[in-house]
């Protein structure tokens, strides 16, 4: 069974950049697509972008370019990096599985979510 | 961007009886493969969200039958037929048409 584990600082200053690794285990990365989503305190769920094994990344326009997705296959490891945190970047991030294909010949949802890992931006 | 409106917010239920949550979007999610780009995810107090639902009506594994999803192109509507104790939590409906996917504001089931 898939399993996904969030790991990095919890707290962070803002300016600073967040990064974020998520370890894939049972399974390989090497197909689906895999995501970031995030949770602000007491709000509703945010999209923020998915990778595909080969490197192909989309990212929600929203964060204004300062993140980036990136994707280390031979050590099942997906990673979120995203500059210039502020206090509105304070959320809980999960990692999730995206069963699809890149030419959705086949979608079956956001399958596996990892347990989330809280970051705090604050001064 | 995709816009996901659900209603209602706050959902209080008896168990044993039906509840149904709605959730429509600004665009079409049907696609020419004639598929609703569509799901549905719960979260349980303290948990992260799971699958119920995706492409608007296929059940994921292990999701009771109680849960069904119907709706094409703009509503959709998750309905459980009876609610039980271990129901209560955040829904959410999340459109997987476009990026950036969206997700509704949620709807908080809770046991009268």
């Amino acid at each position: 069974q898939v399993q996904l584990q969030e790991s990095g600082p919890g707290l962070l200053r803002p300016s600073e950049t967040l990064s974020l690794t998520c370890t894939v285990s049972g399974g390989f990365i090497n197909s689906h697509y895999w995501s970031w989503i995030r949770q602000s305190p007491g709000k509703g769920l945010e999209w923020i972008g998915h990778i595909y094994y080969s490197g192909s990344t989309t990212f929600n326009p929203s964060l204004k370019r300062r993140g980036t997705i990136s994707v280390d296959v031979s050590n099942n490891q997906v990673s979120l990096r995203l500059t210039s945190v502020t206090a509105a970047d304070t959320a809980v991030y999960y990692c999730a599985r995206v069963r699809r294909s890149p030419v959705l010949s086949y979608y079956y949802g956001v399958d596996v979510w990892g347990q989330g890992t809280t970051v705090i931006v604050s001064s | 961007d995709i816009v996901m409106t659900q209603s209602p917010l706050s959902l209080p239920v008896t168990p044993g009886e039906p509840a149904s949550i709605s959730c429509r979007s600004n665009q079409s999610l049907l696609r020419s493969n004639s598929h609703n780009y569509l799901d549905w995810y719960l979260q349980k107090p303290g948990q992260s969200p799971y699958l119920l639902v995706y492409l608007g009506s296929n059940r994921a594994s292990g999701v009771p039958d109680r849960y069904t999803g119907s709706g094409s192109g703009t509503d959709f509507v998750l309905k459980i037929s009876r609610v039980e104790a271990e129901d209560v939590g955040v829904y959410y409906c999340m459109q997987a048409l476009q990026t950036p996917f969206s997700f509704g504001q949620g709807t908080k089931l809770e046991i009268k």
